[in-house]
């Protein structure tokens, strides 16, 4: 098993609708995980952590950690066309020093 | 404030050559990683320097070879290009200390090489 992986999609959906993106991880890394949004042709950059079990708010995102389950998932609300990017979940190693990223889930988000 | 540079942002190289790619890290930042994005996958951890060190390397053959200056910046060298070596070379950079509580790493926007 990879260390995160993601479905790659891509996961197409309506504007004004809720995205769902998943991620599961192998016990090969440490309990912290991060959401980077990549458009295309440019760099990730980061939207979300969470490090604890349950739900973390920020805007029309949530993250949410299972930990028994060893699943991450990201869940857009409201999305926007805007919001169409390749969608990465990363790991910290469990040196805490070094992020390892799932292949990326493609969103579209069509008008 | 600059954020990551990184430089070339694109070029060719045919098999066999070598190629040598420049980062310089976001003001501050005092660790430089770089990774290794081929088309339609996620970015795959090469290495990281820090003090002039390596200090984590992923699972990449002895041609992908680092070094980091007293200024932070950093190169990264491929030796003897093959054609799966073509992807976009991302430079992160990030403070060590930080980067453990935050995970945030601040890329630059890359080098793409295409090997022929």
């Amino acid at each position: 098993q990879k260390e995160v992986e993601q479905n790659s999609g891509p996961l197409s959906v309506p504007e004004g609708a809720i995205a769902s993106l998943n991620c599961t991880y192998s016990d090969r890394v440490s309990q912290s995980f991060f959401w980077y949004r990549q458009y295309s042709g440019k760099s990730p950059e980061l939207i979300m952590s969470i490090y604890s079990n349950g739900d973390k708010e920020d805007g029309r995102f949530t993250a949410q950690l299972n930990k028994a389950s060893q699943y991450v998932s990201l869940l857009i609300r409201d999305s926007q066309p805007s919001d169409s990017a390749t969608y990465l979940c990363a790991a910290l190693n469990n040196a805490g020093n070094m992020l390892t990223f799932g292949g990326g889930t493609r969103l579209m988000v069509k008008p | 404030d600059a954020g990551v540079t990184q430089s070339p942002t694109h070029l060719i190289k045919t098999r066999g050559q070598q190629v040598t790619l420049r980062c310089s890290p976001k003001s501050g930042h005092d660790t430089v990683s770089w990774y290794q994005q081929a088309l339609g996958q996620g970015p795959q951890f090469i290495f990281q320097y820090y003090e002039e060190e390596e200090r984590q390397r992923g699972n990449f053959p002895d041609r992908f070879s680092g070094h980091q200056f007293p200024n932070y910046s950093s190169e990264l060298n491929v030796n003897a290009l093959l054609l799966g070596d073509s992807a976009l070379y991302l430079c992160a950079s990030s403070s060590f200390v930080w980067l453990s509580n935050t995970g945030e790493l601040f890329f630059g926007e890359g080098s793409r090489l295409t090997v022929l």
